[in-house]
Formats: C-alpha cells, structure tokens, sequence
C-alpha cells in the first residue's frame, strides 16, 4: 500500500493564480481531511469528506474548494491565491468505526504564493 | 481554556532518559486519543492510541489516559536523538462527526 500520497510537493503561485492540490489514499479509508499548517501554529482543518459526495467545512475553509467523486481521491483547489495561503497542506484519511479514528497523513505540500 | 492544550517546549532531556509530555482537554465526554510524532519538515506519523483510562504500552512508549482529571500523556523511555521531534496530542471529542481536535505540539530534544 502506498497509503496517502499528494502532489505537487512544492509549489510557488503568483497572487491570484489557483491551483489544485491532489490528493489519493489506497486503503479503502471512508474520511478523509485536509489540513494547513503554519509555522509553530499546529494542525487547522480545512475541509473534511466522510465519503464520496460528502463533504464539509473544518475550521479555515475560506478560499478554498474540495470535491470528492470516488473513495480514493480527494483534492484541494485553491481559487486566486493569496499570500496568506503560504503553507504546508496535509492530506489525511482515517477508517472511522465506533470511537476508532486513527488518521494517517499524506507527504505535506508546500506552497508558497508570491 | 483551549479545547486542547501542550506546553510548547522545548522539553530537553538527556538520551536514555525518560521523556514525559502531557496533553488536557476540556470536553469531558472525549473519547479517542492520540499522539502523533512530526519531524521537522515532515508530516505527523501516529504512534500511539489510547481509548479507556490506564495505561497504554508500545515498545519504549507508554500513553497514559486519565479522563477524571481530563488529562492524557505520553512516556518515552530510554529517549534516544532519533526522538527528537515535534509531539502532536489530538482528541476526539464526544458526539458530532469523528473529527479530531490537535493541539500546537511539544517540542522534545534529546541530547548526548
């Protein structure tokens, strides 16, 4: 299993440009999260998804989008791109059953607008 | 009072030492805990779960979970270099979807 993979790993935007983070899970997980992480600030959730066609707002959704069609995928699309946007982005899935919800994160993408 | 709280750090101990980090949280009816380790640079990888009060061993680790006194902690004996690193606690608090809440971490170093 490859577990939870995202591209790009790196990424430079100009201010207003947008873009699409990607992200893919092999384990058959049913949630699946995207997370921004801001230097010494911790975890902040954007958007999670409890299944396909499911999805829903977490704590700083604001310019951003997600979409979820299949299982598997679950991309993060970013509309014109602020410098506040300047962060790492964690793709996460976890199989939620009862009070069981271990997560498992992707490689981070780092993404810098100028 | 955040929903999830760690001491920022750094915390320093010697290697072969036993690391102590401690997480509280403020919703009693919390369920699912967890910690997460996160060199720098890299993404949180989950190294211990723990879901009824007691202890909880892996290995050189040993999550321990007090619901009384709402607080949940993570040992690591015999601490080596290689655990220097970021400690991330995350909760599930009760009811709603299955969404956890993480706190800013603990930075550990471990020195020769």
């Amino acid at each position: 299993n490859a577990g939870v993979t995202q591209t790009p790993k790196f990424r430079i935007l100009k201010i207003g440009q947008s873009m699409t983070l990607q992200c893919t899970q092999d384990m058959n997980h049913n949630y699946m999260y995207w997370y921004r992480q801001d230097p010494g600030m911790g975890l902040k959730l954007i958007y999670y998804s409890v299944g396909a066609g499911i999805t829903d707002k977490g704590e700083v959704p604001n310019g951003y989008n997600v979409s979820r069609s299949t299982t598997e995928d679950f991309p993060l699309r970013l509309e014109l791109a602020a410098p506040s946007q300047t962060s790492v982005y964690f793709c996460a899935s976890s199989y939620v059953a009862g009070t069981y919800n271990e997560q498992f994160f992707g490689p981070g993408t780092r993404l810098t607008v100028l | 009072q955040k929903e999830v709280e760690q001491n920022s750090g750094p915390l320093s101990v010697p290697e072969g030492a036993i690391a102590s980090l401690n997480c509280t949280y403020s919703d009693r009816g919390s369920q699912s805990f967890f910690w997460y380790r996160q060199y720098s640079g890299k993404s949180p990888e989950l190294i211990m779960s723990i879901y009824s009060n007691g202890d909880k061993e892996d290995g050189r680790f040993t999550a321990q979970l007090n619901k009384a006194s709402q607080y949940v902690s993570l040992l690591i004996r015999d601490s080596q270099p290689s655990d220097s690193a970021t400690y991330l606690c995350a909760v599930k608090k009760s009811g709603g979807s299955y969404i956890p809440t993480f706190g800013r971490g603990t930075s550990l170093i471990v020195h020769p």
